[in-house]
């Protein structure tokens, strides 16, 4: 079945960086877009960053542009997402979810998350 | 960035109960609009596609309407299961969210 397993979450102090990856199975990987989405602790989802089946197009949310990067490893099926420059309000459950492409698609499924703790 | 503004924030229906979720959005995105249901601890599911379109899946209590700029979500005969937060999302250009509708126990 399709599944997205994301790791990599943890604590971290502001300034600091962590990698995310997201594991896929269950799917052929380069046919899809894959997506990060957050959610700080009980709030709503923002949408940070897509890249494309090849990873060659990338998008950005203009609240990490510069400092978040993410990437993909086709002969891996997996996806990262490189977080440096970490602040207080990136703390969220950070999901990855495929889509069909960047616009005019939707996103799933989603994994289950892993949660980022930026504090001091 | 486009705006996605839902309402109600909250309702309290019981259980058979219809429900409907409004979701507008600040500019015009023809159909490209998603539901997901997220229960507490869980991730986002997706049950509508494209305002129209039902997930595999997904009961068929659940149906979405609009275009343009105004969207609903609806639930007829609402089941325990049902009583979570809706989020709509569109599709038209860069991702965003609606604030979310948390459908809670009365």
């Amino acid at each position: 079945q399709v599944q997205l397993v994301e790791s990599g979450g943890g604590s971290v102090k502001p300034g600091g960086s962590l990698r995310l990856s997201c594991a896929a199975s269950g799917f052929t990987f380069t046919e899809y877009y894959m997506n990060w989405i957050r959610q700080a602790p009980g709030q709503g989802l923002e949408w940070i960053s897509s890249v494309s089946y090849s990873g060659a197009q990338i998008l950005y949310a203009d609240s990490v542009k510069g400092r978040f990067t993410i990437s993909r490893d086709n002969a891996k099926n997996s996806l990262f997402l490189q977080m440096n420059s970490l602040r207080a309000e990136d703390t969220a459950i950070y999901y990855c979810a495929r889509a069909i492409n960047a616009y005019q698609s939707w996103f799933d499924p989603w994994g289950q998350g892993t949660l980022v703790t930026v504090s001091s | 960035d486009i705006q996605m503004t839902q309402s109600p924030s909250s309702l309290s229906p019981s259980v058979g109960d219809s429900v409907t979720i409004s979701c507008r959005a600040s500019q015009n995105i023809d159909t490209y609009l998603n539901w997901y249901q997220q229960k507490p601890g869980e991730a986002p599911k997706l049950l509508i596609y494209a305002a129209t379109g039902l997930r595999s899946g997904v009961p068929s209590r659940f149906s979405g309407s609009g275009s343009g700029t105004d969207f609903t979500l609806t639930i007829i005969s609402l089941q325990p299961e049902d009583f979570a937060t809706y989020y709509c999302q569109q599709s038209y250009t860069t991702p965003t969210f609606g604030q979310g509708t948390k459908v809670e126990f009365k």
